[in-house]
């Protein structure tokens, strides 16, 4: 079935290393959306692609939606003990009548000083 | 407060008993969505409303799982007979209609079955 898988399932960096996170689908996607959550929290929306080959930086974040539209990735430069939470991709997948917001496996950061 | 709001926040219960857990949407919301997720899991789809409408279930709720959405407004989640498998965050989330809309998630309902 349709599925959207993450990689890697965890990161631990320390404090100004790089980050990236990266979304795939077996689908072409109409969008995807990104949604962070920290720990003990709920998943926050962060941001939506929508063209093909579309990127979109907020500060420190990248966001990068393939050419194909069946993968997208997430890059963090120079992270903080802020960027800590888990990191998901969610697409909304055509079931027939509607769609369902389909969210990854999810990838969690671990930042240290 | 005008976010989507979930009660109770938590729920201990004992196996084989019946819960029923609550969502408010985001009022000019239609869709709204119910999730389940576990430690260190993505949140795993269940169900999903387009106002009262219940479009799909996913194939791998049991029987035991019901949802409602009455009058397209707030809805509920009723496991019963629980099991210790249950035991999760139960996650609401509410958008307006479209692909291209965000989802806005409540606090959760977590769920403990001893």
């Amino acid at each position: 079935g349709q599925q959207v898988m993450q990689i890697p399932q965890y990161q631990h960096v320390q404090e100004g290393e790089d980050f990236t996170t990266y979304c795939n689908s077996s689908t072409t996607l109409s969008n995807i959306q990104w949604y962070k959550q920290r720990p003990g929290g709920h998943p926050v929306f962060l941001i939506q692609l929508v063209k093909s080959g579309e990127v979109k930086k907020q500060k420190r974040l990248t966001f990068q939606f393939g050419e194909a539209k069946k993968n997208s990735s997430l890059h963090i430069t120079a992270t903080q003990t802020t960027d800590v939470g888990t990191y998901f991709c969610a697409a909304s997948l055509n079931t027939g009548t509607a769609s369902k917001l389909t969210f990854g496996t999810g990838t969690r950061l671990q930042v240290t000083l | 407060d005008t976010g989507v709001s979930q009660n109770p926040r938590h729920k201990i219960t004992k196996r084989g008993q019946n819960v029923t857990f609550r969502c408010d949407p985001i009022s000019e919301h239609n869709r709204l969505y119910w999730y389940r997720q576990t430690l260190g899991q993505g949140p795993e789809f269940l169900t999903y409303f387009q106002n009262e409408a219940q479009l799909e279930k996913s194939r791998l709720l049991s029987d035991r799982f019901s949802a409602e959405r009455p009058k397209g407004s707030f809805s509920t989640l009723e496991i019963q007979r629980t099991e210790q498998g249950d035991s999760a965050m139960y996650l609401c989330a509410s958008r307006k209609t479209g692909d291209y809309t965000e989802a806005f998630f409540g606090q959760g309902t977590r769920l403990t079955v001893v």
